[in-house]
């Protein structure tokens, strides 16, 4: 079963423009982990950003937020003030913190976001 | 500053060889894990190790295998390669259970 589903396949956002990004999400694990990675055309994989499960407070890191609604199993990305240099691919992921599984990370799919000038 | 090191960068093989992706992590960390990433299906993943001596099967294992006998190396082969395992391979680490995850690279590998 998919465990991580991003719906969105491309979305477009018009620079200094705010844009959300989709991630649901389905674990019956009460402890676990959401991440969501930038890929740009260069194919390195970068960090973004964190929420941890028992986190009460969203987070934050800098122009990125995590809109994180617990009840709805949903961890949407929102990134403020869009800047030519956000064009990339976006991944949600999760990690579960089973012990005997050492907390696996698993990805969504991917939404490819253009900016526009 | 090493971080995630993986090798070679990109290969072609033809159908039926077997070769092996290396990966080389500097960090201490228990977790390491290997990914391939095809067009429109994310990144998938392969097999990933929680510490030395300890391999498991990710989504989609078939067609390769692990090993890990040290913390910092976590090697990936392909023993008889074919047109389907063509992809980008990425390996990854971090502390165990937590932290997100440092990537390698990547490896763009072609069967022919």
């Amino acid at each position: 079963a998919q465990k991580i589903t991003q719906t969105q396949p491309g979305m477009f956002v018009q620079e200094k423009e705010a844009v959300t990004l989709d991630c649901t999400y389905d674990t019956s694990d009460p402890s676990y982990g959401l991440f969501w990675y930038k890929q740009p055309s260069s194919g390195e994989m970068i960090f973004l950003i964190y929420q941890g499960s028992y986190d009460q407070q969203n987070a934050t890191e800098g122009r990125y937020s995590l809109n994180f609604q617990k009840a709805r199993k949903s961890a949407n990305l929102v990134i403020s003030a869009s800047q030519l240099g956000d064009s990339a691919m976006y991944f949600c992921a999760m990690r579960e913190a089973p012990v005997n599984q050492g907390g696996k990370l698993i990805f969504g799919q991917g939404t490819e976001l253009s900016v526009k000038p | 500053n090493a971080g995630v090191t993986q090798t070679p960068k990109f290969q072609v093989l033809k159908t039926g060889q077997s070769m092996t992706l290396q990966c080389a992590q500097d960090m201490n960390h228990e977790y390491m894990s290997w990914y391939r990433q095809d067009p429109g299906m994310g990144l998938r993943l392969i097999h990933y190790s929680v510490g030395a001596g300890i391999t498991d099967q990710g989504e989609v294992p078939n067609g390769y295998n692990v090993s890990r006998s040290t913390t910092e190396d976590f090697p990936l082969r392909l023993l008889s390669a074919a047109p389907s395992q063509t992809s980008v391979y990425f390996c990854a680490s971090s502390r165990l259970l937590v932290g997100e995850l440092f990537f390698g690279e990547g490896s763009r590998l072609t069967v022919l």
